[in-house]
């Protein structure tokens, strides 16, 4: 069971570089997500899709964008990368329901600015 | 904002007893309730989910409880194992906010041999 698939899982960036977190679910999911998680703190929401063609400003979206061109596939870009950017991102999927919204993670991955 | 938060960051405990972790929640119109376990290097994992309609909820070895007078939450693990040490988060939504999770800031489980 694939599940929730992120790359890279470790990457380094200097300042001002771009790169794209890939994320794919084979899950049949309709919502995606992007989280990052800074050392020691909760998760807090990048970017969130509903459906394909559809996407939404999470709580933290400066300085990211996402795309949602198939129900699978959900990549966040990074245009101008800042040191406050370094966290670990991690990309998830669920239903869209009503009646409860698991939602299941990825692996993460680790990205570092220099 | 509606927030959702920890009382402990970190909690020891001795293999074997059992450990209760808890979460204070700001939002009442939250309805909807899911702890997650990371381990180091992982992503978070479902553990258990409560609805409002509910005051508790038991799984394998896990128990959630739902006290919605005072807006908290419980995690309580049986017979806690090495394999238990993790850090746990709480995380909340409803409706009125598009079904969206927010989560807390995380509790260390860290269980002694």
């Amino acid at each position: 069971n694939a599940g929730v698939t992120q790359t890279p899982k470790f990457r380094i960036l200097k300042i001002g570089q771009s790169m794209t977190l890939q994320c794919a679910q084979d899950m049949n999911h309709n919502y995606m997500y992007w989280y990052r998680q800074d050392p020691g703190m909760g998760l807090k929401l990048i970017y969130y899709s509903v459906g394909a063609g559809i996407t939404d400003k999470g709580e933290v979206p400066n300085g990211y964008n996402v795309s949602r061109s198939t129900t699978e596939d959900f990549p966040l870009r990074l245009e101008l990368a800042a040191p406050s950017q370094t966290s670990v991102y991690f990309c998830a999927s669920s239903y869209s329901t009503l009646s409860g919204n698991t939602i299941y993670f990825g692996e993460g991955s680790w990205l570092t600015v220099v | 904002g509606e927030s959702v938060g920890l009382h402990l960051p970190t909690l020891s405990v001795q293999e074997g007893d059992n450990s209760i972790i808890n979460c204070a929640y700001s939002n009442s119109a939250s309805d909807y309730f899911i702890w997650y376990k990371q381990e180091s290097g992982k992503g978070p994992q479902f553990i258990i989910d409560i609805r409002s309609n509910m005051d508790k909820r038991q799984g394998q070895r896990v128990t959630v409880l739902l006290n919605k007078t005072v807006k908290h939450l419980s995690l309580q693990i049986a017979a806690t194992q090495p394999g238990d040490s993790a850090v746990y988060f709480c995380a909340e939504s409803g409706y009125n906010a598009g079904n969206m999770l927010t989560f807390g800031g995380g509790t260390r489980l860290m269980v002694k041999p």
